[in-house]
């Protein structure tokens, strides 16, 4: 079942500036990631938090978690063209090796 | 490392026929694959899981006899859509777990459209 919810469904920026993107899930969880997908493409692991971690960065990506309010989120910096893409959370909750996807956040970054 | 690859990218097929997608991991053995179906701005919703050398096991309404999957090795598994309807028009995509650790790695996708 679905148990990851993005906000917001959608994000338009300009080039250079910073996109946030929220994830909210339901219950107790091991890890959450962080995907990418391109218009009909596949996806793309962006990040991997454990539930014990507050904060992660890889690259212009920078991760938060909160578990106490079951939430995380996701901003990119200096965001290019090319980040323009879907985003979505997968959580791994505990006890369940299925990956649970949120809705999804289509972003797009105007040259 | 860690690459999954997905065939065929795109097809196309008739109602009432069976059509059969292949996942692979390249380099490194899965014991585990996961297949999802994903509806054009959605988001992906698991199928079925599926383990080498055993019966995969299904999501709540799944029908197992209309996507049959199986694992027959540890870099191969394949869903069959059989009797494809217009309804199973839809992106599959399927992942892979490791061995060693419990991170899935996607492959590219299939885009399945039936006439």
């Amino acid at each position: 079942s679905q148990q990851g919810e993005e906000d917001p469904q959608a994000l338009s920026i300009q080039e250079g500036e910073n996109a946030t993107m929220n994830c909210s899930y339901k219950t107790s969880i091991n890890n959450l990631q962080w995907y990418r997908q391109n218009s009909g493409r596949g996806l793309v692991h962006l990040i991997l938090i454990r539930s014990n971690e507050r904060e992660k960065h890889s690259g212009r990506l920078r991760v938060t978690l909160d578990t106490s309010k079951k939430s995380s989120s996701l901003l990119i910096t200096a965001s290019r063209a090319a980040d323009t893409a879907s985003y979505f959370c997968a959580t791994d909750p505990a006890g369940d090796y299925k990956l649970s996807f949120g809705a999804g956040t289509t972003v797009t970054v105007r040259a | 490392g860690a690459v999954v690859s997905q065939h065929p990218s795109r097809v196309i097929c008739k109602s009432g026929t069976s059509v059969k997608i292949e996942c692979r991991s390249l380099d490194f053995q899965a014991t585990t694959m996961f297949w999802y179906r994903q509806f054009p701005k959605k988001s992906l919703m698991l199928m079925a899981t599926s383990n080498e050398g055993s019966k995969a096991t299904y999501e709540q309404g799944v029908e197992k006899d209309k996507f049959l999957i199986n694992h027959a090795s540890l870099t191969l598994s394949t869903l069959t859509v059989t009797s494809a309807h217009p309804e199973d028009s839809s992106f599959y995509i399927c992942s892979a777990e490791t061995v060693s650790s419990y991170e899935q790695y996607f492959g590219p996708g299939t885009r399945l459209t039936v006439t």
